[in-house]
């Protein structure tokens, strides 16, 4: 039974330019969310999608965007890449919307450098 | 502001010698909270859910218990495998999952 699955694994970019990536969540699943971790930090919500929308969403601007698939998969774009957009983006996928007793399992993330 | 600290920031511990790692927060309409493991390269693995004060949760060397302000993850016995950073979260009265920074553990043989 495959996991949440991401790619790409490395990244690097320069500033200024966009970048996608993309995530498989686990079978069964229908909710995905996304994080962003810095080095030596915790997890930090960027947003969740269910149902091909996006529900709730953390304290990021809009060059951080995404979209979710009829097949559950997803999508995160960011624009206009900055130096502190350097960090892993983690793909978490749940089942039942996400909702109570579901534990979110995490992809091994995709780690972006910008130069 | 949803708010989770975990203390200490880093632990050394002996194979064989039991700790405790600790995880305050403060959140509006909490749905549950949950302990995860990363190890170095990965994604965060899920450990535990808890959702009320005074429940208890066990795996293997492990032992989460919850109360209203915090959560102890428990570890007895440690061995050198279990050295990973274990991070706390919390699930807000909607659907945004804030997380700790992390204790990052080491176990030496």
């Amino acid at each position: 039974d495959a996991g949440v699955t991401q790619s790409p694994t490395h990244l690097i970019k320069t500033r200024g330019q966009q970048v996608t990536l993309r995530c498989s969540p686990k079978s069964g699943h229908d909710t995905v969310s996304w994080y962003q971790q810095a080095l030596g930090q915790g997890p930090q919500f960027i947003f969740q999608y269910y149902e091909e929308e996006e529900r709730q969403r953390g304290n990021f601007p809009d060059r951080f965007s995404g979209h979710q698939f009829p097949n559950y998969s997803s999508e995160l774009n960011v624009n206009a890449l900055l130096l502190g957009d350097s960090a892993l983006y983690l793909c978490a996928s749940s089942s039942q919307g996400g909702g109570l007793n579901q534990p979110q399992h995490f992809g091994d993330g995709t780690r972006l450098s910008i130069l | 502001e949803d708010q989770v600290t975990q203390s200490p920031e880093a632990l050394r511990l002996q194979e064989g010698e039991s700790s405790s790692l600790n995880c305050s927060y403060t959140v509006s309409g909490l749905r549950g909270l949950f302990w995860y493991r990363q190890d170095p390269g990965k994604g965060p693995e899920f450990l535990f859910t808890l959702y009320s004060a005074g429940e208890e949760k066990e795996k293997e060397r492990l032992k989460a218990t919850l109360t209203k302000k915090e959560s102890f993850l428990h570890i007895t016995a440690p061995k050198p495998e279990d050295s990973a950073t274990y991070l706390c979260a919390v699930q807000d009265g909607g659907f945004k999952t804030i997380f700790g920074a992390g204790t990052r553990l080491f176990v030496k043989a």
